[in-house]
């Protein structure tokens, strides 16, 4: 059974400070993806990292991916308020995605 | 980009009756699509893999009698929840496959709530 965990699962951060968030994974997967979640909402896709060493960068979110490891982060540079929000990632296994619990993101000032 | 629809996006129900969603990929075909029950500060769990023209598949401890799904065409699928217990009050997300890209986009989601 795929298990994904995510750390921390919760996180007040000041603007303007770094932080990561992890993702790791039990089994091989194909893919992983990253999302975002703003209450009563649903999901919006952030990244989609299909191989080792990926990385990707929007704005002021970057996500990488070792699958040797089977580990993704999601790093979180000069945080501002609009980054408030839960995040989580999934990992893809046949065609379904399992997903961590989620990080809930909080940017104060 | 793939656009997917639920409908409806809220309703409220009464103890016993039963509550049809429906999920729509609107600019692509899916012959797949999933069914997510999000509780309250939890993440999403997959409820079942809907494929068209054939039987859900459920997960473990999701009911297939309480929980009907049908996809009758390569872009509709629905989920009915049958005599509705306010345990079953939760934001049900669907996403569906694209055949072209092997990607699955996420439906807006329903939030249910039974008085």
């Amino acid at each position: 059974e795929l298990k994904v965990e995510q750390n921390p699962l919760f996180l007040s951060m000041q603007e303007g400070k770094n932080y990561t968030i992890y993702c790791n994974y039990s089994t091989t997967s194909d893919r992983l993806y990253w999302y975002r979640q703003d209450p009563g909402k649903s999901l919006e896709s952030l990244f989609v990292l299909l191989s080792n060493g990926a990385v990707k960068q929007e704005g002021r979110l970057m996500a990488s991916l070792d699958t040797k490891a089977r580990l993704s982060t999601l790093h979180i540079t000069a945080a501002v308020h609009d980054l408030s929000a839960t995040y989580f990632c999934a990992v893809r296994s046949g065609y379904a995605l399992n997903f961590g619990k989620g990080t809930s993101l909080l940017v104060t000032p | 980009g793939a656009v997917v629809s639920q409908h409806p996006s809220w309703v409220i129900c009464k103890s016993g009756t039963s509550v049809k969603i429906e999920c729509r990929s609107l600019d692509f075909q899916a012959t797949t699509m999933f069914w997510y029950r999000q509780f309250p500060k939890q993440s999403l769990m997959l409820m079942a893999t809907s494929n068209e023209g054939s039987k859900a598949t459920y997960e473990q401890g999701v009911e297939k009698d309480k929980f009907l799904i049908n996809h009758a065409s390569l872009t509709l699928s629905t989920l009915t929840v049958t005599s509705a217990h306010p345990e079953d009050s939760s934001f049900y997300i669907c996403s569906a496959r694209d055949l072209a890209n092997n990607e699955q986009f996420f439906g807006p989601g329903t939030r249910l709530t039974v008085l």
